[in-house]
């Protein structure tokens, strides 16, 4: 079965910074693209990042390009994203999804409020 | 970037009605290389995690009832769910994996009367 758990949110002041995890479990993650899907309260769901199998390539949304950087530990089985500048913007659940047609498995997402 | 323009906003229909979302695209999404339209379709229950209802425009991803459908091609997409049931009460997406950035239409929220 496959499984995706983020772990790592919480309340952060504007500026600081934080690190999202999320484990995989229940297939080869090193043969998929994975990605990061945020949902800002009661708001629709936007796109954040994505990354290649081999954590060769990777790509952001504008708003996010320069502060945020995805990345994977294959030999883990995990997927991270580093938070760095927060705003208040960035106020949202965060979920992981695994990339095929394109995002076939979702975790159950994780909170992050960036707030003073 | 391409836009996703999705219509309606809401809807309310009984059980048993049939209700069509749409999706409009600012680009179109058919790949020439593979014929397939790079668009899919998500159902958000309420608390819960984004589940994946159709892939390539009219793919239904195993496991999801055969009254979601989903038909189009180019710009305009539709999803059909034929036959609601009260389960079905949940939000809808539509998402563009053609380029990057990937875009979701700003959903749709589907109530039971």
């Amino acid at each position: 079965e496959v499984q995706l758990v983020e772990s790592g949110g919480g309340l952060v002041q504007p500026g600081r910074s934080l690190k999202l995890s999320c484990a995989a479990s229940g297939f080869t993650f090193s043969n998929y693209y994975m990605a990061w899907v945020r949902q800002a309260p009661t708001k629709g769901l936007e796109w954040v990042a994505s990354i290649t199998n081999s954590g060769g390539s990777t790509y952001y949304r504008d708003s996010v390009k320069g502060r945020f950087t995805i990345s994977r530990d294959n030999a883990k089985s995990t997927l991270y994203l580093q938070m760095d500048s927060l705003r208040s913007e960035d106020t949202a659940t965060y979920y992981c999804t695994r990339v095929r047609t394109p995002f076939d498995y979702w975790g159950q997402g994780v909170m992050v409020t960036v707030s003073s | 970037d391409i836009v996703m323009t999705q219509s309606p906003f809401s809807l309310a229909v009984s059980e048993g009605e049939m209700v069509t979302i749409n999706c409009k695209s600012s680009q179109s999404l058919l790949s020439s290389g593979n014929q397939k339209n790079y668009l899919a379709w998500y159902q958000q229950k309420p608390g819960q995690s984004p589940k994946l209802l159709i892939y390539y425009a009219s793919t239904r991803q195993s496991g999801v009832p055969d009254r979601f459908i989903g038909s189009g091609s180019g710009t305009d997409f539709t999803l059909t769910i034929s036959d609601v049931q009260a389960e079905d009460l949940a939000d809808y997406y539509c998402l563009q994996h053609y380029s990057y950035p990937l875009t979701f239409g700003s959903g749709t929220k589907l109530e039971i009367k």
